[in-house]
């Protein structure tokens, strides 16, 4: 089975522009959690979603946002950048919401705001 | 809230000898998964180990074993036979099993480095 696929893995914006990223898990695997992860604040998490549904949400701003597509790839979405958005953005999928199976990351999205 | 704490930055072992790693965590919940993940610098996640809370037998696979101390609330991982792949950095991380409250809780990090 493919492993878990991010694009695109760079990408750099500027301050106030907004950006999207996708994640698509591997196949059969419905839940979806978004991490970002900084030299600061370490890995935090961001949100999940399950069948089209946002479960839970972490501690960001309403500028975070994201969604889940009836095949299961998630997209996030961050508008009006900020330079502390700069960050590694992880997406992970397990194949049900409710059962702690392992988590399968992906190599993750290497976000630069300047 | 729940958190997790590494309390090691930093630790170097000697290829071929046995470290083990910290992590302490902090929860009401009785039910819940642990895990210890790798990081190496591809920054690609990789599950190192997971143990069910409700287990008092502590989890091994290969190389990698834990303690689980469910009362002390923690949570250490034991590397034996050290080698230059194990070079990472290592991330405890605490997953609650109930309710609509599920995500990873992650600690700061450990940096590992193994010493030819």
């Amino acid at each position: 089975k493919a492993g878990v696929t991010q694009t695109p893995r760079y990408l750099i914006k500027t301050r106030g522009q907004q950006v999207t990223l996708s994640c698509s898990p591997i196949s059969g695997h419905r839940s979806v959690s978004w991490y970002q992860q900084t030299p600061g604040q370490g890995l935090q998490f961001l949100f999940e979603y399950f069948s089209e549904t946002q479960r839970n949400k972490g501690n960001f701003p309403g500028r975070f946002s994201g969604r889940q597509f009836s095949n299961s790839r998630s997209e996030m979405n961050v508008s009006t950048l900020e330079l502390g958005d700069s960050a590694l953005y992880l997406c992970a999928s397990t194949p049900m919401a409710w059962v702690w199976n392992e988590q399968f990351f992906g190599p993750g999205t290497r976000l630069t705001v300047l | 809230a729940q958190t997790v704490t590494q309390s090691q930055p930093e630790m170097s072992v000697q290829e071929a000898e046995t470290v083990t790693l910290s992590c302490t965590y902090d929860t009401s919940e009785s039910d819940y998964y642990l895990f210890w993940y790798k990081q190496p610098p591809s920054r690609q996640m990789i599950l190192v180990i997971r143990q069910e809370a409700y287990k008092q037998q502590n989890a091994t696979e290969n190389r990698f074993s834990v303690n689980f101390q469910k009362a002390a609330k923690s949570f250490s991982l034991k590397i034996s036979d050290s080698q230059l792949g194990d070079a990472a950095m290592y991330f405890c991380a605490y997953g609650v099993s109930s309710g609509s409250a599920r995500q990873l809780t992650f600690g700061s990090g450990t940096q590992l480095t193994v010493l030819p």
